[in-house]
């Protein structure tokens, strides 16, 4: 049992460039998150999936894209990275609601040059 | 609005004693959670402790408690018995129900525990 895991762990960009995040998850949770954690920040909310097709945006949503194609499947993309992309970002999963605990991955540190 | 407020950047703590570190949150939904994650160097964030609002008791998990105090609005993490493993980063995090939300999760700055041998 896995859990949450995610691909790459590491990345480094050039401006403009774009990126592909994978998180998987092996609980058959229904929700699915994904963050950002910048120093001094705390965690900040991109996009959300609440299953599978479906997605919503969250506190910072621009400048990113995901899909949700199969259940246990969540993507961030980036199409045209910006420096202002660098940051850690953890991928979560829960059965859903304000009462269910969200499990995190392991992070992936991406820095746009 | 939601909010999330941790008034402690750094905390030290002897090893062996006791330490709490303060949250506190603002909301007007009477349906929320309240979580702790705690942040080792290694970066990975790890799930300690959940109240539900509507929970009559202080949770509690092995060393780990939360002191709610629902007409405060604080939700407390104490760590008793500190250990040296116990040097991380600490998040306090809220979610609800009401208004579109999907059990999104807010969080706080987070508060740095270093335990001293």
């Amino acid at each position: 049992n896995a859990g949450v895991t995610q691909t790459p762990k590491f990345r480094v960009l050039k401006t403009g460039q774009s990126m592909t995040l994978l998180c998987a998850q092996d609980m058959n949770h229904e929700y699915m998150y994904w963050y950002r954690q910048d120093p001094g920040m705390g965690l900040r909310l991109i996009h959300y999936s609440v299953g599978e097709g479906t997605t919503a945006k969250g506190e910072v949503p621009d400048g990113y894209n995901v899909s949700r194609l199969k259940k246990q499947n969540f993507l961030l993309g980036l199409e045209s990275a910006a420096p202002s992309q660098t940051s850690v970002y953890f991928c979560a999963s829960s059965w859903g609601g304000a009462t269910d605990t969200q499990y995190f991955g392991p992070g992936t540190r991406l820095t746009v040059l | 609005a939601q909010k999330i407020t941790q008034t402690q950047p750094g905390m030290f703590v002897q090893e062996k004693e006791a330490v709490t570190l303060d949250c506190t949150y603002d909301t007007s939904d009477p349906s929320y959670g309240l979580f702790w994650y705690k942040q080792p160097s290694s970066g990975e964030m790890i799930f300690l402790i959940y109240q539900g609002s509507y929970d009559q008791q202080n949770a509690t998990e092995g060393r780990y408690s939360l002191n709610f105090q629902k007409a405060r609005k604080s939700a407390n993490l104490v760590i008793s018995a500190s250990q040296l493993g116990d040097s991380a980063m600490y998040f306090c995090a809220m979610s609800w129900n009401y208004g579109g939300s999907q059990g999104n999760l807010i969080f706080g700055k987070g508060t740095k525990l270093s335990v001293k041998p």
